[in-house]
């Protein structure tokens, strides 16, 4: 069956400082990835996806690169703000829409 | 602005009682929506399959009397914890998936979740 291991959590950074996220996944065929996140009180969004190998996923300053040969995708934003804290999930679908998610890490930016 | 919307955001009830969940596609029509849980700092557990004009598809675990599943339409489906207990006490929430001509494929829209606590 389908699983993504996420990196655990919690994540406390500075502003301006780089963040990554480890995502790496099992699946079965050819699984669609994304990256959702949680703000304090708020429900799932959607941040990027990434459909087929070598695809980049992007959205405000945050990427991720679906890599085939690894099974990863993993999250990274170059220089992050308080406002990017969050719950971030790591996410994979086969075509019955179902998806599985990573365990999500906590991120605390701090100004 | 909001494609899913889920009501209550939250609800406090009394052990034994029976807390119904709206989950509505507001964009589109929805055949298929899907439910989750998720407990206190730990991901998202889909809980079943809501199929329009169908029974619901469980997980694996997944209590079926518990949690009544009705897709009344195509743009809304109910979630009902019955004789709810304090063990129920979890985040639910709902998603329906983005369609092939309006909306990205493979792209599922959550509600904001329901918070129920139950004493």
């Amino acid at each position: 069956g389908n699983s993504v291991t996420q990196m655990e959590g919690p994540v406390t950074l500075s502003e301006e400082a780089f963040l990554t996220i480890n995502c790496t996944y099992t699946a079965t065929g050819y699984p669609s990835l994304f990256w959702y996140v949680q703000y304090p009180g708020e429900g799932l969004q959607l941040l990027l996806k990434a459909t087929k190998a070598d695809d980049k996923g992007s959205n405000k300053g945050f990427e991720a690169t679906y890599r085939k040969e690894t099974t990863s995708f993993h999250l990274e934003k170059g220089s992050v703000q308080v406002s990017d804290s969050a719950v971030y999930f790591c996410a994979l679908t086969s075509n019955d829409y179902k998806l599985s998610f990573g365990a999500g890490t906590t991120v605390t930016v701090r100004a | 602005g909001a494609v899913v919307s889920q009501h209550p955001s939250r609800v406090i009830c009394k052990s034994g009682t029976s807390v119904k969940i709206e989950c509505r596609s507001l964009d589109f029509q929805a055949t298929t929506m899907f439910w989750y849980r998720q407990f206190p700092k730990q991901s998202l557990m889909l809980m079943a399959t809501s199929n329009e004009g169908s029974k619901a598809t469980y997980e694996q675990g997944v209590e079926k009397d518990k949690f009544l599943i009705n897709h009344a339409s195509l743009t809304l489906s109910t979630l009902t914890v019955t004789s709810a207990h304090p063990e129920d006490s979890s985040f639910y929430i709902c998603s329906v998936p983005g369609q092939r001509a309006v909306l990205a494929k493979n792209i599922q829209y959550f509600g904001a979740g329901t918070r129920l606590s139950v004493l």
